[in-house]
């Protein structure tokens, strides 16, 4: 499978950009970038996900670098809602996920 | 909105007692899969369906089962729990229209084994 590898924690403060950096040097052509997020003591829930050009939804907005070896998640305004451990997740299309470690986002007020 | 529950939110349970853990999904969504999370572990997938009556080995299927009778329902069976099973499970489901892009979870079930 191929890896990822996300800081393990990370501190931003409330109504402030977030960036969270995910490094995936041995991508393939046809792995889809994933993000996920778990909210304490929830499941995880969907947040964005793209193949090759930069992505918006209304949750955040995904910039992955021209050599697909590293992608960033970015939340434009924190809120303290926004606390949880983000999954940058590589999965070829149609296969089932791997979830490592991800990365614990504190939001200060 | 898409709606994952499951059976319960706790369970304790002692040595060898069989264990099941239901998970119901609302949007009629093909493909239901069963994961443990574990510290420093992440999310591991046990088992997965893409279709009533079939099932599919994940990562660490063994101690565990599976049962999809209805289209909505994905059970996870311990057969014989054991203290190494104590985890949180999450299960969730996806449709196959959206290329599995999109999981979605239920609240998980936090099993202690005794």
């Amino acid at each position: 499978d191929a890896k990822t590898t996300q800081p393990n924690s990370m501190e931003s403060n409330e109504e402030e950009p977030v960036h969270l950096p995910c490094n995936h040097s041995t991508i393939s052509g046809t792995d889809y970038i994933h993000w996920y997020r778990q909210l304490p003591s929830q499941g995880p829930e969907y947040v964005i996900h793209g193949l090759t050009s930069n992505v918006n939804n209304r949750m955040a907005s995904l910039a992955i670098a021209e050599d697909r070896k590293s992608s960033t998640l970015i939340l434009h305004r924190a809120t303290l809602r926004d606390a949880a451990v983000y999954y940058c997740i590589l999965r070829p299309y149609g296969q089932n996920f791997v979830f490592g470690p991800g990365t614990r986002l504190s939001v200060l007020p | 909105d898409v709606k994952v529950t499951q059976s319960s939110r706790y369970l304790v349970k002692r040595t060898g007692e069989k264990v099941f853990l239901e998970c119901v999904q609302d949007m009629d969504h093909e493909n239901m899969f069963w994961y443990r999370q574990d510290p420093g572990l992440g999310l591991r997938l046990i088992y997965f369906s893409y279709d009533v009556k079939m099932k599919e080995k994940g990562d660490i299927p063994e101690g565990y089962s599976v049962s999809r009778e209805k289209k909505e329902r994905f059970s996870l069976i311990l057969e014989s729990a054991s203290t190494n099973q104590t985890s949180m499970y999450l299960c969730a489901s996806s449709p196959t229209s959206q290329g599995l892009e999109t999981q979605y979870f239920g609240p998980g079930t936090r099993l202690l084994v005794l």
